[in-house]
């Protein structure tokens, strides 16, 4: 079993729409959770953490369920800018990142 | 300024050949890691370097070896590269590794293609 699972999508929608997936983890001992962004053909990029509380950073909305072992991304009032892949990364062993395979999005105008 | 730099950015080799990758930060970050992203664009970690010293080294080929001269650049030789050694590299730094799990910082990432 993968560390890191996520819905590869794609996900297609239109400008000002609300797309929402999740990601699920195995290690139950996991400490920090992110949503990083890659476009293509261009190196992932921190997009925001995930705090137990859940948290929102303008568009974006992280939540983090440690019972059911997921985290989901909700991107509100989408623009064609937010077309990207969207990687759940989990913090399982010391210094080790997993990252999960990606979930693409393409918002279309 | 660029905050992770990887050289060379295109690498286009035949099997069998040596080749190094170089990476540097200018973030003061302690730790530097490798990763290697598929063509599924599954990105997994091989290496990571805190202070200079090898914390990270998952089950990767002996053909890859990284070193890390001093805490701002983290290295990649590969020897006898063989075809599915084709990949993107990307080096990656943070400031503190551990269960904080800090920010990681992308280099642009360095495309080998093994003919």
């Amino acid at each position: 079993r993968k560390e890191v699972e996520q819905d590869p999508g794609p996900f297609n929608v239109p400008e000002g729409a609300t797309v929402a997936f999740n990601c699920t983890y195995s290690n139950s001992a996991s400490q920090s959770f992110f949503w990083y962004r890659q476009d293509c053909r261009k190196e992932p990029k921190l997009l925001m953490s995930v705090y137990s509380s859940g948290n929102e950073d303008g568009r974006f909305t992280a939540q983090l369920n440690r019972a059911s072992q997921y985290i989901s991304l909700l991107i509100r009032d989408s623009k064609l800018s937010d077309s990207a892949t969207y990687l759940c990364v989990v913090n399982g062993d010391d210094y080790k990142l997993s990252f999960g395979a990606g979930t693409t999005v393409t918002v279309r105008a | 300024d660029t905050a992770v730099s990887q050289t060379p950015k295109y690498l286009v080799t035949q099997m069998g050949n040596d080749k190094s990758i170089k990476c540097e930060q200018n973030l003061g970050h302690d730790t530097m890691y490798w990763y290697k992203q598929d063509s599924k664009k599954f990105l997994k970690i091989m290496f990571s370097y805190n202070n200079k010293e090898l914390i990270i080294n998952e089950t990767v080929p002996n053909r890859f070896s990284p070193k890390s001269p001093d805490k701002a650049h983290l290295n990649l030789h590969i020897n006898s590269l063989e075809l599915g050694d084709s990949a993107v590299y990307f080096c990656a730094s943070s400031r503190l590794g551990g269960r904080g799990g800090n920010e990681q910082f992308f280099g642009p990432g360095t495309r080998l293609t093994v003919l």
